[in-house]
């Protein structure tokens, strides 16, 4: 138990576009889910965190406009990164939290992470 | 949430222990310590949280000071698919706590 997935695994994108990666719980409900960033060597960096039928809350200094973030149902959440730039080009990872009273445990579960690279 | 220090990278030899510490030392009463580790290009993967007493798991041990400013993480027979950064977090368990990770430690599982 206690997967998340995320789609895509890897995406190539033109300067100026937007990209959306998205990020389900297979076999829990999440009512919470995380967003972070990591760039190549360094760790990782929590951008967003997305509630379920609410807006998101940004850590500072992360750009509400370009990282749109949309939590739509307790098992999915999706990062729009809109008009991308090079310096976006980053490993984006989700995590999912898991509801009270369910069976698995009391903690953060992570995706595999989405590479994207703009061009 | 308190920060976390760990050394940069570690070796191990294969099948020895591989023991990771952590210092927290300014750590609050409610607050756990977890473990977490990164496998290159994937995403991090639990491996074990604690609060006071000592933890163990079909992963790892987890000790912890009884000051409780510092732990340690024990991966009893390490192996070659061990390799990987390691994450020492402490955060005060609860709906709407982050995890805020540190730079960890690189732990390189040698033949």
């Amino acid at each position: 138990g206690a997967v998340v997935s995320q789609h895509p695994s890897w995406v190539i994108c033109k300067s100026g576009t937007s990209v959306k990666i998205e990020c389900r719980s297979l076999d829990f409900q999440a009512t919470t889910m995380f967003w972070y960033r990591q760039f190549p060597k360094q760790s990782l960096m929590l951008m967003a965190t997305s509630n379920e039928g609410s807006k998101a809350t940004y850590e500072q200094g992360v750009e509400k406009d370009k990282f749109l973030i949309n939590h739509a149902s307790l098992t999915l959440s999706t990062l729009t990164v809109t008009s991308a730039h090079p310096e976006d080009s980053s490993f984006y990872i989700c995590s999912a939290r898991a509801n009270l009273g369910q069976t698995i445990a009391y903690e953060q579960y992570f995706g595999p992470g989405t590479r994207l690279t703009v061009t | 949430d308190a920060k976390t220090t760990q050394p940069p990278s570690m070796d191990c030899a294969e099948g020895r222990a591989a023991n990771l510490p952590c210092n927290h030392s300014t750590i609050s009463g409610n607050e756990y310590v977890y473990w977490y580790r990164q496998i290159h290009s994937q995403g991090p993967q639990y491996i074990i949280h604690g609060l006071k007493n000592n933890e163990t798991n079909e992963m790892a041990s987890l000790i912890i000071t009884e000051d409780r400013k510092s732990s340690t993480l024990i991966l009893p027979h390490a192996t070659l698919r061990d390799t990987a950064v390691y994450y020492c977090i402490v955060r005060v368990a609860g709906d709407f706590n982050k995890f805020y990770f540190g730079s960890g430690t690189k732990l390189n599982v040698k033949p």
